[in-house]
């Protein structure tokens, strides 16, 4: 049963509009959540990560929310450039340390077009 | 540089051969990770490797086995190769506390058994 459910499946945008990518899950327990970037072709490239019960990021362009009270995350991108273009994957890990298990959602195609 | 590096990129092999894939990290990380992702699924575990000879089953290692000899490299083997392993596989290296430090990816190795 798939454990972590990413929304929308895919996403077009035009370059410089905003984007809101969202992350479901059920993993428990629910140690940290994980925001990749995969260029087509290229690994998994970690955007960000968010630790505490109710956490906030920012990473330039990209931030992130986290509330685990709904097991919900949400990932931000702000002013989307045509690099943004990629598959966006939500990784929610089940304990800090390397005993636990990364659960990996099927992610969103982001596609940003001019 | 921190890296993780995968060889071959590509590779296609008729079913019933061996097949090796192999990984390599710099940075001197205990754990070592072999994944394979399929279209529509997030990642799944195959392998995992805490340290030199010390590897453990990840959910879906039937048809798999590895080795690591070194604590930079670590093997990914398939004894008599199937179809439905056609899949691309990626390797993954990170330091024991995998909430507060970085998973590093390597690029994927796309495998076609024909």
């Amino acid at each position: 049963k798939t454990q972590v459910e990413q929304s929308p499946q895919s996403l077009v945008v035009r370059q410089g509009e905003n984007c809101v990518l969202q992350c479901n899950y059920s993993v428990t327990p629910d140690n940290h959540l994980r925001w990749f970037k995969q260029d087509t072709g290229k690994g998994l490239v970690s955007l960000t990560v968010l630790v505490d019960q109710k956490d906030k990021t920012s990473n330039g362009r990209y931030s992130a929310t986290l509330d685990k009270d709904a097991k919900h995350s949400t990932l931000h991108i702000t002013a989307t450039l045509l690099d943004d273009t990629a598959t966006y994957i939500c990784v929610v890990g089940d304990r800090g340390s390397a005993l636990g298990r990364l659960h990996f959602g099927a992610g969103t195609q982001l596609i940003v077009i001019p | 540089d921190m890296k993780v590096t995968q060889m071959p990129r590509y590779l296609i092999k008729r079913m019933g051969e061996n097949v090796l894939l192999e990984c390599g990290q710099d940075m001197s990380h205990e754990t070592m990770y072999w994944y394979r992702q399929d279209p529509g699924l997030g990642l799944q575990l195959i392998y995992i490797s805490y340290d030199v000879d010390s590897n453990s089953e990840g959910d879906i290692p039937k048809g798999y086995r590895v080795s690591r000899k070194k604590r930079e490299h670590f093997s990914l083997i398939l004894d008599s190769a199937k179809t439905n392993q056609t899949s691309v596989y990626f390797c993954a290296s990170s330091s024991w506390d995998t909430a507060n430090t970085e998973v590093f990816f390597g690029k994927g190795t796309r495998l076609t058994v024909v």
